[in-house]
Order: C-alpha cells, then sequence, then structure tokens
C-alpha cells in the first residue's frame, strides 16, 4: 500500500539556519503531496501542496518539490525562524486510494533563538 | 481553504461514560470525512472514512461499536466513543474532503482537533 517516510526528528537548529526535512513516499497511483505543520496543542495546517511531478509548493518562506524519479518531497527553508518549532508531516493523497491521507511520522522542529 | 470546526476542543470524562464529538464544516459541503487519532508525539492514524448517508469504514484494528461515527449531513459528523476507557484518551481530529466537484478535491481539511482525557 502507499506510505510515507520522513526523516526522524527531533531537529534542532539555530535561528536563521537552512533547514531540510526528507521526505520519500511509495505510492500505486499518481498522488498529490502535501506538507502539513501541527503548532503545539493545535491541530493540522496544510503549509504546501503539489498535485503533480516537478510542481514545486512554496508558502511562508517554506517550497518543497514533487521529484517523481526519486519519489521525494523534501521541505526546505533558507532561514528559520523561532516561530517555525512545530511539528512537520509530509503526506499524500491518492484518488485510487479513495483521497485517504497517509501521513508520515512527523519531524518535530526546535528553532532556538 | 475551508474551514472546519470541532466540539468540544477538549474534554475529560470518567471510564464507562460515553462522549460524543461534532465536527462541522462551515463554508461547504463535504462528501466524504475522515476521523484520525493521534497520540502524544505521534502521527496521525485514520481510524475510519465515511460518506454522507453511509456507514462508515474502519480501518482494521478499529472498533466500529465502540467507535460509532454518524455522518448525519454534508456539513456535519460525529465520533461517539462508547464506554470510553483511559486508553481511549486521544487527540481526535476530523477532516473533510469535498470530492471531485471542488478545485481542491484531493485535498483535506482538517478540525482543530479534541483532546479526550478519561479518568
Amino acid at each position: 500500500g502507499d506510505s510515507v517516510t520522513q526523516m526522524e526528528g527531533p531537529v534542532t537548529l539555530s535561528e536563521e539556519a537552512f533547514l531540510t526535512i526528507n521526505c520519500t513516499y511509495t505510492a500505486t497511483g499518481y498522488p498529490s503531496l502535501f506538507w502539513y505543520v501541527q503548532y503545539p496543542g493545535e491541530g493540522l495546517q496544510l503549509l504546501l501542496k503539489a498535485t503533480k511531478a516537478d510542481d514545486k509548493g512554496s508558502n511562508k518562506g517554506f517550497e518543497a518539490t514533487y521529484r517523481k524519479e526519486t519519489t521525494s518531497f523534501h521541505l526546505e527553508k533558507g532561514s528559520v525562524q523561532v516561530s517555525d518549532s512545530a511539528v512537520y508531516f509530509c503526506a499524500l493523497s491518492d484518488r485510487t486510494g479513495g483521497f485517504k491521507t497517509i501521513f508520515g511520522a512527523g519531524t518535530r522542529l526546535f528553532v532556538k533563538a | 481553504g475551508a474551514v472546519v470546526s470541532q466540539h468540544p476542543s477538549w474534554v475529560i470524562c470518567k471510564s464507562g461514560t460515553s462522549v460524543k464529538i461534532e465536527c462541522r464544516s462551515l463554508d461547504f459541503q463535504a462528501t466524504t470525512m475522515f476521523w484520525y487519532r493521534q497520540f502524544p508525539k505521534q502521527s496521525l492514524m485514520l481510524m475510519a472514512t465515511s460518506n454522507e448517508g453511509s456507514k462508515a469504514t474502519y480501518e482494521q484494528g478499529v472498533e466500529k461499536d465502540k467507535f460509532l461515527i454518524n455522518h448525519a449531513s454534508l456539513t456535519l459528523s460525529t465520533l461517539t466513543v462508547t464506554s470510553a476507557h483511559p486508553e481511549d484518551s486521544s487527540f481526535y481530529i476530523c477532516s473533510f474532503t469535498g470530492g471531485p466537484s471542488l478545485p481542491s478535491y484531493n485535498e483535506q481539511f482538517f478540525g482543530p482537533g479534541t483532546r479526550l482525557t478519561v479518568l
């Protein structure tokens, strides 16, 4: 079945550091890919998405490119802020799976001032 | 994006009681909805999927008689945890998808979650 694998955390960075959180997926169809963010005590918020190969999703300085050849959707940000501290979930959704969203395990990010 | 509300946002109950959690889509009609549970520091685990007017489809290992789901309308779904026990304590999150008729049809819109604590 479909699955998502993302790098284990926690990831601890200093403010203004470069962030990469790796995410790879397996899917039988042609999924859409997502990054969700969960701030402490809150529900999930969509951060960005890409619906087809080579699409780049971007939001709030975060970017991720849908790489079909490497089945990857790595999340990047050039300069993190303390307010970016949260848990980040990579996910996919596939029509053949009835649009169920499959989540990765989540990566906790701590940004120090 | 669409707005989804959940009520209550947190609830504490005694062991053996039942708890109902409501999930509403506020600005669009949802054809499919999902219920997830999330244990501390873990990912979301899908519990069940339901379409309006149909019975819910439960994931393997989820007891349908314990977690009753009612997708009453295109804007409301409820999850009732029956005879709750401490091991049911968790963060429950609902989500809607609008289906193929919406531009973002394969995107889910999540509620803020309900934290259930069973004493």
